[in-house]
């Protein structure tokens, strides 16, 4: 069975303080797709990376990078010297092959100024 | 194109009555997704087609649900004889996809508030 665990179910942090999101899946398969959506107060789930199982370079966009860690079924997600923008909810999800997304439960962050 | 369409954007109805939710996914996007998200929770899976073959529908679903996607573009959801359990937001997303590799996009969804 396929899971995506949020263990954070909310964070607040000083707005420049940098903070990390994790991650932890589950999965048999060994092709699989990992994702990062902000879901803002707006509420559109605005996508923001995805990683393929087979790829376990970390990647830098801007303030946001991400490590993904397949020995311990990780792919957590770091906002540097975060600003109130950042407030918002985030998900991880997984997808195998041809199949649908499974989402986590989401961890809500506050970043206060 | 703008994106994935939802619509309404907000819906009220009363216990029993029937509703029906319209998405217009990006063109040329062959998957459609629905999902049901509450307050507080991640999105939960409900169905996706692929073209207009409806490919999985969640077994959490009961059969009051039901959706279509006719000629593989706009797809529509239907809940019939609502309950106050169905108050939710409904999402829908769509990818250009065979294999599941690319990225979702989501509409702005609607939200259900049943009375």
């Amino acid at each position: 069975a396929q899971k995506v665990t949020q263990a954070q179910t909310e964070i607040s942090v000083v707005e420049k303080e940098d903070v990390t999101l994790d991650c932890v899946y589950e999965t048999r398969d060994t092709t699989y797709y990992l994702f990062w959506y902000k879901q803002p107060p707006s509420g559109e789930l605005v996508f923001l990376i995805r990683r393929n199982s087979f790829d376990e370079q970390n990647e830098i966009s801007g303030r946001y990078s991400w490590n993904f860690q397949k020995s311990t079924s990780s792919f957590n997600f770091t906002i540097t010297a975060s600003q109130v923008v950042d407030s918002a909810v985030y998900f991880c999800a997984l997808i195998r092959g041809d199949d649908k997304i499974i989402f986590g439960k989401g961890t809500r962050l506050h970043i206060l100024p | 194109d703008t994106g994935v369409s939802q619509d309404p954007r907000h819906k009220i109805t009363k216990r029993g009555q029937n509703v029906t939710f319209r998405c217009d996914p990006i063109s040329e996007h062959n998957r459609l997704y629905w999902y049901r998200q509450t307050l507080g929770q991640g999105p939960e899976f409900l169905t996706y087609f692929q073209n207009e073959a409806q490919l999985e529908k969640s077994r959490l679903l009961s059969d009051r649900f039901s959706a279509e996607r006719p000629k593989g573009s706009f797809s529509t959801l239907e809940i019939q004889r609502t309950e106050q359990g169905d108050s939710a937001m409904y999402l829908c997303a769509s990818s250009l996809t065979a294999t599941g590799n690319t990225e979702a996009f989501f509409g702005q969804g609607t939200r259900l508030t049943v009375v």
